[in-house]
């Protein structure tokens, strides 16, 4: 098993939808969790952090589920500038291993 | 605040050439890290290191040396370049254990 998974997509959602992602992971050892946005092959950069059970930023939540090993990313009220490639990662002590991405695409 | 500087930003090699890529942080972080991505996959850690004078593999380090004789600098040499390694290569670096990381530009490398 993959140390991070997650659904490639793409999800194709109209504007104003909610789309949720999911990321699993292996190592339950892992104490803190972030999810990064991604465009066009350009630098990633952080959106959120997860350190416990959640948190929330505007239009975003992010859930953290130990017991299933799998975070969550919801967007609401998505945009049309929200398309974008959502990577998660788990660190295992000093390494970051990243998830594959989930493309989503926001359509007018 | 430059945060995370990689040079060169683009370069194309022939097979067998070597060559360095620089990743430079200044933002006094103790651990650096290399990634590539290749189309429709996701970032792949080659190496990394967790403070000045140390480095350890990653998820695909064959092909790939790494120094980091200054906290600052963790430098990526290719010594035989091949047409596998073409990619995008990002530097990232980070302050403290489970805290998040910082990207580079990114270094756009192909190789023929």
């Amino acid at each position: 098993r993959k140390e991070v998974e997650q659904d490639p997509g793409p999800f194709n959602v109209p504007e104003g939808a909610t789309v949720a992602f999911n990321c699993t992971y292996s190592n339950s050892a892992s104490q803190s969790f972030f999810w990064y946005r991604q465009d066009c092959r350009k630098e990633p950069k952080l959106l959120m952090s997860v350190y416990s059970s959640g948190n929330e930023d505007g239009r975003f939540t992010a859930q953290l589920n130990r017991a299933s090993q799998y975070i969550s990313l919801l967007i609401r009220d998505s945009k049309l500038s929200d398309s974008a490639t959502y990577l998660c990662v788990a660190p295992e002590t000093y390494k970051y291993i990243f998830g594959t991405g989930t493309r989503l695409k926001v359509l007018a | 605040n430059a945060g995370v500087t990689q040079t060169p930003k683009f370069r194309v090699l022939k097979t067998g050439q070597s060559m360095t890529l620089l990743c430079a942080q200044d933002m006094n972080h103790e651990y650096m890290y290399w990634y590539r991505q290749d189309p429709g996959m996701g970032l792949r850690l080659i190496h990394y290191s967790v403070g000045e004078g140390t480095t350890a593999k990653g998820e695909v380090p064959d092909g790939y040396n790494v120094s980091r004789l200054k906290k600052q600098n963790f430098l990526l040499g290719l010594e035989s370049a091949a047409p596998s390694q073409t990619s995008v290569y990002f530097c990232a670096s980070g302050g403290q254990y489970n805290s998040p990381l910082h990207f580079g530009n990114g270094t756009r490398l192909t190789v023929t």
